[in-house]
């Protein structure tokens, strides 16, 4: 089962334009990961925020964190056409003691028009 | 240096065969996990292994099996394939499974496309 659930599902925004991608999930976490998926392809990881950050940048990603809601946020500024894809968030779950894996919501599918 | 490599890219089975997926991690790298990705759904966790013990299990009936070799390759088998078993399946590799993945993303090869007819 997910454990997290992206909205929305679809988004399409033009180019230039920001584009602003939520995740919630059920259970406390360690961190939370956001990886991108163009069509067809593995997932590159965008960016790592741990549980005791409420924000961080690289480039022109914003994840933002908040434990409280049990949700994060992924603002992609200044959009190019390359940015679209399927962007996913992924929690951490306790396999053994120091071993995890990531458990996936469902994604957003993110489209920038030219 | 390469990425994670996974072969074959694609397959095309029938139902009752038998399927083998290989996987190669990033030089340096001693954990390999497994994802199954139904068309348009989030990655769902297959098996992990590191030092060629496994360090869990999802929930996938035994048909699903896996192993993890010396030079740290690993080999995800599935027996008995239903139509549902069609989906594209990733592998992950990450330095160290022992340590939190805190500190550690997991990095992906682009995965095998099967398709069961």
């Amino acid at each position: 089962s997910q454990q997290g659930e992206e909205d929305p599902q679809a988004l399409s925004i033009q180019e230039g334009e920001n584009a602003t991608m939520n995740c919630s999930y059920k259970t406390s976490i360690n961190n939370l990961q956001w990886y991108r998926q163009n069509s067809g392809r593995g997932l590159v990881h965008l960016i790592l925020i741990r549980s005791n950050e409420r924000e961080k940048h690289s480039g022109r990603l914003r994840v933002t964190l908040d434990t409280s809601k049990k949700s994060s946020s992924l603002l992609i500024t200044a959009s190019r056409a390359a940015d679209t894809a399927s962007y996913f968030c992924a929690t951490d779950k306790e396999l053994i003691q120091g071993a995890q894996k990531l458990v996936f919501g469902q994604g957003t599918r993110l489209t920038i028009n030219p | 240096d390469a990425g994670v490599t996974q072969s074959p890219t694609h397959l095309i089975k029938t139902r009752g065969q038998h399927v083998t997926l290989r996987c190669s991690p990033i030089s340096g790298h001693k954990s390999v996990s497994w994802y199954q990705q139904v068309l348009g759904q989030g990655p769902q966790f297959i098996f992990q292994y590191y030092e060629k013990e496994e360090r869990g299990r999802g929930n996938f009936p035994d048909r699903f099996s896996a192993r993890q070799f010396p030079n740290y390759s690993s080999e995800l088998n599935v027996n008995a394939l239903l139509l549902g078993d069609s989906a594209l399946y990733l592998c992950a590799s990450s330095l160290d499974g022992s340590l939190s993945l805190s500190n550690q993303p997991q990095h992906f090869g682009d995965g095998t496309r099967l398709s069961i007819l």
